[in-house]
């Protein structure tokens, strides 16, 4: 069954340690994203990608970084987590070929607490 | 101000009852219109999409778009507490890069 998975889906940790949040898509989508969502706000883009190779920060200014090896994996590293970093990381794809409308088709997401 | 304005609720009604949710927005310039429906501890789904103004419908669910308004509706008829989430507009303006822009979520509850 085509979809997107995210992994972990739940994640608590403490101060300083380096974190990979991981997403996967079976699609074959080339458009990736990551949203970051807090509770009662807008969903946030830190990260999108357009293809393999391809990365772009997106309107909120993260410390994430993230990487585009293969077209269905972009995973999201914090090199250091910090309490200011706990949310809702939500990871997403579309396809070029419904380039019109962007659907978007999400991930159940990775919610991030850290200590 | 924001680009996209949305009540956060809760909305609370009962089983049967219509449901009206609702987005204000300021960019003229958009032109695709997007209903997301999120479950709790869930990723946010497309329920329907409009392009440019006017209405569609979709069994239970009418989405609206009047851009002289600004302004674009989601109805929900006969609804169900299966219903019960938090529904996201989303919007953009056509071609170039595709960037969304999502309102902060509507929360519904509909009780038997």
């Amino acid at each position: 069954e085509a979809d997107i998975y995210q992994t972990p889906r739940y994640l608590v940790i403490g101060t300083g340690k380096k974190i990979t949040l991981e997403c996967s898509q079976t699609m074959g989508h080339d458009k990736m994203y990551w949203y970051q969502q807090d509770p009662g706000m807008e969903l946030h883009l830190i990260h999108y990608s357009y293809g393999v190779n391809s990365t772009e920060k997106g309107d909120l200014s993260s410390e994430s970084t993230v990487s585009r090896i293969r077209t269905e994996h972009f995973p999201l590293t914090l090199e250091s987590a910090r309490p200011s970093h706990t949310s809702q990381y939500l990871c997403a794809s579309s396809d070029s070929l419904n380039s019109g409308a962007n659907v978007l088709t999400f991930g159940a997401g990775s919610r991030l607490t850290v200590l | 101000q924001k680009e996209v304005e949305q009540d956060p609720g809760p909305l609370s009604v009962p089983e049967g009852a219509i449901v009206s949710l609702n987005c204000t927005y300021s960019n003229s310039a958009f032109q695709y219109f997007m209903w997301y429906r999120q479950y709790s501890r869930k990723g946010p789904e497309l329920l329907m999409y409009t392009y440019s103004s006017g209405n569609k419908e979709d069994g239970r669910f009418t989405a609206q778009v009047d851009k002289s308004s600004k302004y674009i509706s989601l109805f929900i008829r006969d609804s169900q507490p299966s219903d019960s989430a938090t529904y996201l507009c989303a919007m953009r303006v056509s071609g170039g890069y595709n960037k969304l822009i999502f309102g902060a979520g509507t929360r519904l509850a509909v009780h038997p």
